[in-house]
């Protein structure tokens, strides 16, 4: 079935280790998103990229990186930058379908810093 | 994208239909009103889309002010399930339409 892997679901980070959040997306989609979620809050936006090999900052893009090499690819690395990179982070990508240019999301990735 | 303004909760009891209401003053001609729900700890589903039409699917209602500043997504008859963030967004119909802003949703809590 098409839709949005991110992985993996549940990861510990060291505090000063980089972590490196995997989305693969099947739905042919061009643009790709990273959400942020904060418990009991709503989604900020980090990264987004319309195009391979091209992406934009959201409001809350540092500490974090991303990478766009393949269409179907969007990963985000948390770096050592970030001071509190606790939080569930959200995939997401649109295009265009029955249900119009509706934005999809993966199941979200916890990170945890311990 | 225009933001929006959303109540940051409401309670409906089950039966009833849930009418979760959004303002978006500043949206422009070519943005659509799209919902979407958020059930704790996974990534949030869309509900329904709309441009200045009221439309309907199996899931809500959306009903669209005549001069677009808001709009309310009815859940005719709420259950336990419908339980969730709601949030309302406007972006344009465009695939690539840049960044996507999410506000802080409504948490609306279904009560048997």
């Amino acid at each position: 079935d098409g839709g949005i892997t991110q992985s993996p679901k549940y990861l510990f980070r060291k505090e000063g280790q980089n972590v490196t959040l995997s989305c693969e997306q099947n739905l042919n989609h061009d643009a790709m998103y990273w959400y942020r979620q904060d418990p009991g809050q709503g989604l900020r936006l980090i990264y987004y990229s319309q195009i391979v090999n091209d992406f934009q900052k959201g409001d809350i893009a540092e500490g974090y990186s991303v990478s766009r090499e393949k269409k179907e690819s969007f990963p985000l690395t948390v770096t050592s930058a970030q001071k509190n990179p606790t939080a569930f982070y959200l995939c997401a990508s649109t295009g265009y379908s029955t249900s119009g240019n509706t934005i999809y999301f993966g199941e979200g990735s916890w990170l945890t810093v311990v | 994208d225009a933001k929006t303004t959303q109540p940051p909760s409401m309670d409906c009891a089950e039966g009833r239909a849930a009418n979760l209401p959004c303002n978006h003053s500043t949206i422009s001609g070519n943005e659509y009103v799209y919902w979407y729900r958020q059930i704790h700890s996974q990534g949030p589903q869309y509900i329904i889309h709309g441009l200045k039409n009221n439309e309907t699917n199996e899931m809500a209602s959306l009903i669209i002010t005549e001069d677009r500043k808001s709009s309310t997504l009815i859940l005719p008859h709420a259950t336990l399930r419908d339980t969730a963030v709601y949030y309302c967004i406007v972006r344009t119909y465009n695939t690539n339409a840049g960044k996507s802003t999410f506000g802080d949703g409504t948490t609306l809590t279904v009560k048997p």
